[in-house]
């Protein structure tokens, strides 16, 4: 079966120190991958995505992330987390291959940021 | 900002109601999609649309329903609320050929005494 993992429950950083969200995914073919953030309170966000070239894409608010292919992992990361990053975080992966495209979704990550 | 607007944005109400929370987007798209979420976090999807008068059951068995009489709006309903209903609902929005983008609603949060 097809999935997304997120293995992190939690992410506990301090502030002004770089961030990583990890997520895997067992998907075949060329999937799409993308990043949302949630707020509290709040529906998701679009934060980006990668569909194809370069492995290292930018995002909003300071966001990247990084393609490995061979390892099937789509990290978030940002080089200098800031107190107003603490959400949650999800990763999603939109396959191109057979008749479901519909997205799946990690569980989700609370990134929490301490001053 | 995303121009999708979900209403009402807390509803609490007694077993047995009749409920439907309203989802309207003003961008034109044509892929509207209903997700439940647990207090934990996890998505699910339970109801999408990928134009008019087309609606299909998500991942997520539900005893909601959904229309799609309108481009912009996408209302789910619920006949018979139950406590087992409780969650927060989040209504998205894509459009065709950038349909992993997904705009999403502030959601409703549903509790169901």
């Amino acid at each position: 079966a097809q999935s997304v993992a997120q293995p992190e429950d939690q992410v506990n950083v301090a502030e002004g120190n770089p961030l990583t969200v990890k997520c895997t995914y067992s998907v075949s073919g060329n999937p799409y991958l993308f990043w949302y953030v949630q707020y509290p309170n709040r529906g998701l966000q679009f934060l980006l995505k990668y569909i194809t070239g370069d492995n290292l894409v930018k995002g909003s608010y300071g966001f990247e992330a990084e393609f490995n292919k061979s390892q099937t992992s789509f990290h978030l990361k940002k080089p200098s987390a800031l107190v107003s990053d603490s959400a949650l975080y999800f990763c999603a992966v939109r396959p191109n291959a057979g008749n479901n495209r519909k997205l799946i979704w990690g569980l989700g990550t609370s990134l929490a940021v301490n001053p | 900002e995303a121009d999708i607007y979900q209403t009402p944005r807390y509803l609490v109400i007694g077993t047995g109601k009749k409920i439907t929370l309203e989802c309207s987007q003003t961008m034109g798209h044509d892929k509207m999609y209903w997700y439940q979420q647990d207090p934990g976090m996890e998505l699910h999807l339970i109801h999408y649309s990928y134009g008019v008068n087309s609606t299909e059951k998500g991942d997520l068995s539900s005893e909601s329903t959904v229309s799609r009489i309108r481009t912009e709006h996408f209302p789910l309903t619920l006949e018979s609320a139950r406590p087992s209903h409780t969650s927060q609902y989040l209504c998205a929005s894509a459009t065709s050929g950038r349909d992993g983008e997904l705009f999403f609603g502030e959601g409703s949060r549903l509790t169901v005494l």
